[in-house]
């Protein structure tokens, strides 16, 4: 079936340091989602890719589709304490593909 | 409706016990969409829905698990005789179809504790 591998588990950094997490599939994907989930909150939507080699950026956040449409990152440049929690990817093949998740801690 | 609503929003019974998880889908949307989230884990596909057929029952961990959706909205998730494992968070989420690739709204979650 469908996997989407999701690294790393965890990530703890200093607020001001960057961040990334990847999404890897070993077949290609037509789509990849992101999504986030605060802390006791539920998955929210934060941007889709459709396009090989696709970089999409919303304030200091950066998504990437690879050439090859089996991989994606997405990257935080300059972390801050809002940016906590678990960050999702999703392939969907009519029923979503979650990642493991990348939980996500920053230190004030 | 404005968002994905789930009830009840928190939910503690005994072991043994059958408990109902209802979801409200955004009206419009034809694909409906249930996860399971054990504390601090990933999010566990169970079923998904078009329309009021589900082509995907296999996440389902065992027949104690069922689920319907009735006129192409509401979802009800039934767990029967529930056991201590069954603990968990409930999502529930839609999309305006499953045709063409679009995101999922999901619901805040049913917290459910078997005690």
């Amino acid at each position: 079936g469908q996997q989407v591998m999701q690294i790393p588990q965890y990530q703890h950094v200093q607020e001001g340091e960057d961040f990334t997490t990847y999404c890897n599939s070993s077949t290609t994907l037509s789509n990849i989602q992101w999504y986030k989930q605060r802390p006791g909150g539920h998955p929210v939507f934060l941007i889709q890719l459709v396009k090989s080699g696709e970089v999409k950026k919303q304030k200091r956040l950066t998504f990437q589709f690879g050439e090859a449409k089996k991989n994606s990152s997405l990257h935080i440049t300059a972390t801050q304490t809002t940016d906590v929690g678990t960050y999702f990817c999703a392939a969907n093949f009519n029923k979503f593909y979650f990642g493991s998740g990348t939980k996500l801690n920053v230190k004030p | 409706g404005a968002g994905v609503s789930q009830s009840p929003s928190n939910k503690v019974t005994e072991k043994g016990k059958d408990v109902e998880l209802r979801c409200d889908p955004i009206s419009g949307h034809t694909a409906l969409y249930w996860y399971r989230q054990s504390l601090g884990q990933g999010l566990e596909f169970l079923i998904y829905f078009q329309g009021n057929s589900a082509p995907d029952k296999s996440g389902l961990p065992s027949d104690r698990f069922s689920a319907e959706r009735t006129g192409g909205s509401v979802s009800t998730l039934t767990i029967q005789r529930t056991q201590q494992e069954d603990s968990a968070v409930y999502l529930c989420a839609s999309s305006s179809s499953y045709r063409v690739v679009t995101e999922a709204f999901f619901g805040q979650g049913t917290r459910l504790t078997v005690v």
